[in-house]
């Protein structure tokens, strides 16, 4: 099992260009979700997906938006991406929300 | 508003020495809680969780963490530290529904020869 993989590892972008954070599980999981991790904020939920066409807004949705077509796959897109998008972003999975939460390696973002 | 905090920003405890990380919420109902460790470039990984039940609850890599209804408190203990504990470890909470987690701050530990 490769758990859950992100790519890119590395990403950087000039304000207003867009792009796609992948994320991949395959472990079978029903619930994935998003998390940017900023210094001194801890980790905040972006967007999450209780199961295949179901998604729902986190803590600071703002600026991305998700779609969830399979069970395995759940990439966070940024639409215009801007300066205060810089972070480090982490998806994580788990068979049931309440259960153990597996997160991938994450993928650091810069926006200049 | 549900939150959780984590008051202390950095601790410093010398190897052999013990530990405890302090972990308050504020939740309308007892919540879901959770301990992750993060190493540093590396994802999180969970050390233990509490639903319901015995209030001591033991986790991976000999840390364990009580739940005090009385506190709102959910502090993360381990008896010797040892170098490789040095990381960031990140408190966490979800309600009933568990659409959502909520993570502190974190507490970055540093462990001194």
């Amino acid at each position: 099992n490769a758990g859950v993989t992100q790519t890119p590892k590395f990403q950087v972008l000039k304000t207003g260009q867009s792009m796609t954070l992948q994320c991949a599980q395959d472990m079978n999981h029903e619930y994935m979700s998003w998390y940017r991790q900023d210094p001194g904020m801890g980790l905040r939920l972006i967007h999450y997906s209780v199961g295949a066409g179901i998604t729902d807004q986190g803590e600071v949705p703002n600026g991305y938006n998700v779609s969830r077509s399979t069970t395995e796959d759940f990439p966070l897109r940024l639409l215009s991406a801007a300066p205060s998008q810089t972070s480090v972003y982490f998806c994580a999975s788990s068979s049931r929300p309440r259960d153990t939460q597996y997160f991938g390696p994450g993928t650091r973002l810069t926006v200049l | 508003a549900q939150s959780v905090t984590q008051p202390d920003i950095h601790i410093t405890v010398s190897e052999g020495a013990s530990l405890e990380l302090r972990c308050n919420y504020s939740y309308g109902a007892t919540p879901y809680l959770f301990w992750y460790v993060q190493s540093p470039g590396q994802g999180l990984q969970l050390l233990l969780k509490y639903f319901s039940g015995d209030t001591l609850v033991q986790g991976i890599k000999g840390f364990e963490a009580e739940f005090k209804r009385s506190q709102s408190s959910f502090n993360l203990r381990k008896p010797s530290v040892h170098w490789s504990d040095a990381a960031e470890y990140f408190c966490a909470a979800a309600d009933g529904g568990f659409q959502k987690l909520v993570f502190g701050t974190g507490t970055r530990l540093l462990v001194s020869p």
